[in-house]
């Protein structure tokens, strides 16, 4: 397949515990983006990735949240000592190139936390 | 710091009529992209139609089309002969430096 894919699609847990999210974006594209989306609202953005690097992680809401992309490719969003408040869907993004390129979106991850 | 508006939290339309969806967005630059996606029940988001801020000729794709006013910082989505499988949240999206800057969302409801 061609698209960005993510895992896995349903993720339950218990409060406590951490959990890893799973991105894999389309082949050669540079940037790769991570988001929230609650139920029923718009999209927050958590951090974003050129290549290896990340030079905005602005978006994490906090220290528990933390994101790696390895090889310029896949990348993990990981969420530690998970909360009921970390309940959303977790949507992944790639672009070929940055400065507001087209972003082409992931299935996401719904994570539960119960 | 630029911002995204969608006015409209809920819009329906009979099908195979016209609805108009809004979006106003802030912003100092003078060349950026716009974009309007959609988000169906499946949750993939999906882009619906591009336009950059540089051409003054309004984008189409197929019965969607724009109405982008740069002056007055605008961008509406037009969708004509609505179709019950255009129901979703649409979501209007300005490009800056590095990331998109999204608007909090329609939801779009077709009238069979």
């Amino acid at each position: 397949g061609a698209g960005v894919s993510q895992s896995p699609s349903n993720k339950v847990t218990e409060k406590g515990k951490d959990v890893e999210l799973r991105c894999d974006p389309i082949s050669g594209h540079t940037a790769l983006y991570w988001y929230r989306q609650s139920l029923g609202q718009g999209l927050e953005f958590l951090i974003y990735f050129q290549g290896n690097s990340a030079p905005d992680k602005s978006g994490l809401p906090s220290d528990r949240f933390s994101a790696e992309r390895t090889g310029g490719s896949v990348s993990t969003l990981t969420i530690q000592r998970t909360q009921q408040e970390d309940s959303a869907v977790y949507l992944c993004a790639s672009s070929l190139i940055t400065g507001g390129d087209e972003q082409f979106f992931g299935p996401g991850t719904r994570l539960t936390v119960l | 710091a630029q911002t995204v508006t969608q006015s409209q939290p809920e819009m329906s339309v009979q099908e195979a009529e016209t609805v108009t969806l809004s979006c106003t967005y802030d912003t100092s630059e003078s060349d950026y992209y716009l974009f309007w996606y959609k988000q169906p029940p499946s949750r993939q988001m999906i882009l619906v139609i591009r336009q950059e801020a540089y051409k003054q000729q309004n984008a189409t794709e197929n019965r969607f089309s724009v109405n982008f006013q740069k002056a007055a910082k605008s961008f509406s989505l037009k969708i004509s002969d609505s179709q019950l499988g255009d129901a979703a949240m649409y979501f209007c999206a300005y490009g800056g430096n590095y990331q998109l800057i999204w608007g909090a969302g329609t939801k779009l409801i077709i009238k069979p």
